[in-house]
């Protein structure tokens, strides 16, 4: 079955940089492309940033754009989000999720478990 | 940019009754093919989002009959015909455009039991 498994997260100081990963395995992996969505305590879900099959195209949310890449490895399965000059805004759950561009029911069908970004001095 | 707009944001209801969701959107939905990009999340407490809806108005996999996605152009709705107690939590709705795949998230609607 399909499983998304994101790790890396954890306390950062402002400033600094921290790199998210996430697994998958269950689906062929390059076929689609892939999100990051974040909610940070207590508020909703903001998409972040989406990567398609071949990495070939990127795109991000205005608020990160210069900050944070997206990137993926299809001999691994996985998919990445390198995150610099974190600010406290930037504290969230991080989620990884897909999408199969011109597909009906694959998207956003899966989700990982999210992982944990605190930054804080 | 695309703006999803979510009422009420917040809904208390009696076990057994009805509740709607309201989602409009600033863009229309008219250009995407088959209506892909609007779906229906739900998040329960300390749980990951699930999907619920995908395409307006398709159920995912073991989603009860109760719950019903309407709607076309700008508006939607997500109604729940005689809620239960697993129902409490957070519904979302979600709005996207064809290439880049960027998407948009409403506020979120809080549904809890009376």
């Amino acid at each position: 079955q399909v499983q998304l498994v994101e790790s890396g997260g954890g306390v950062v100081q402002p400033g600094r940089s921290l790199r998210l990963s996430c697994a998958a395995s269950g689906f062929t992996f390059n076929d689609y492309a892939m999100h990051w969505v974040r909610q940070a305590p207590g508020k909703g879900l903001e998409w972040v940033a989406v990567i398609s099959y071949d990495g070939g195209t990127t795109s991000y949310v205005d608020s990160v754009k210069g900050r944070f890449t997206i990137s993926r490895d299809n001999f691994k399965n996985t998919v990445f989000l390198q995150m610099n000059s974190l600010r406290a805004e930037d504290a969230a759950v991080y989620y990884c999720s897909r999408e199969l561009i011109g597909g009906k029911a694959e998207k956003f069908d899966s989700w990982g478990q999210g992982t944990l970004v605190t930054v804080s001095s | 940019d695309l703006v999803l707009t979510q009422s009420p944001l917040s809904l208390s209801v009696t076990l057994g009754q009805a509740a709607s969701i309201s989602c409009k959107s600033s863009q229309s939905l008219v250009y995407s093919v088959g209506n892909t990009f609007f779906n229906w999340l739900h998040q329960r407490p300390g749980q990951a989002p699930r999907r619920l809806m995908y395409a307006v108005s398709n159920r995912d996999s073991g989603v009860p009959d109760r719950f019903n996605g309407s709607g076309s152009g700008t508006d939607f709705t997500l109604t729940i015909n005689g809620v239960e107690a697993e129902d409490v939590g957070v519904y979302y709705c979600m709005q996207g455009i064809h290439w880049p795949p960027t998407w948009t998230f409403g506020q979120g609607t809080r549904v809890d039991i009376k």
